[in-house]
């Protein structure tokens, strides 16, 4: 089955600074790659996503990068601000967002 | 969107026991996922539960220890049965549907469970 790895465990910043968080899959099937964020006591939100059609994309502070050859796919957060401040995992899935496999999560601190 | 409501929040149980959690969103889906989160960890998929057949359980899950009801388009059970201590986690339902961008899965808020 998939086996997702991501890194680093935890993430600390100052506020302003760019945030980012790798994540290697297994399976060269699994052809979409979510990003969720996850606040204490919350369900995860999906804050970006990336197919294995597209080698990068964006949406205003956050871009989403993946490497199909080698198995790999980064969240970049810019101008981090302490609300970005939570738990963050990635995942891959053969194209069925519901059943996707979750890396181990990143918890990212922004300091003010 | 879809907006997933999630019964209870949070329980406390001794071990032995089962415990049923309920999962209401606020649209028809075909699919509904149920995952586990253990404290601090990832979250990792249990079944998925399709309407009017038997779910379908990922390796290291069985239906006797966690069986799951569908009886429409909008509502499922979980129940996490004689429950021991290592079951303690938060259960997740998760359904898909269109958001902002485009499919996506969307999460209930969890269900805390302590088995004591």
């Amino acid at each position: 089955g998939e086996n997702v790895e991501q890194h680093p465990s935890t993430l600390s910043v100052q506020e302003g600074d760019s945030a980012v968080i790798k994540c290697t899959y297994s399976d060269s099937a699994s052809n979409y790659f979510p990003w969720y964020k996850q606040e204490l006591g919350k369900g995860p939100q999906l804050i970006i996503d990336i197919r294995s059609n597209v080698g990068e994309k964006k949406d205003q502070r956050i871009a989403v990068t993946l490497n199909k050859t080698a198995k790999h796919f980064s969240l970049h957060i810019t101008e981090t601000q302490p609300e970005d401040s939570a738990v963050y995992f990635c995942a891959a899935s053969r194209g069925n967002a519901g059943k996707s496999t979750f890396g181990d999560g990143t918890t990212l601190t922004v300091k003010p | 969107s879809a907006v997933i409501s999630q019964k209870p929040s949070r329980d406390i149980c001794q071990r032995g026991t089962s415990l049923t959690i309920q999962c209401q969103v606020d649209s028809q889906v075909t699919m509904m996922f149920w995952y586990r989160q253990q404290p601090g960890q990832s979250l990792t998929l249990i079944a998925t539960a399709n309407q009017g057949s038997e779910a379908t359980y990922e390796s290291g899950f069985v239906i006797d220890k966690f069986p799951i009801s569908r009886p429409n388009l909008t509502f499922s059970t979980l129940t996490v049965s004689n429950m021991s201590p290592e079951d303690s986690s938060i259960y997740l339902c998760s359904v898909v549907g269109q958001g902002r961008m485009n499919t996506e899965a969307f999460f209930g808020q969890g269900t805390r469970l302590t088995v004591v």
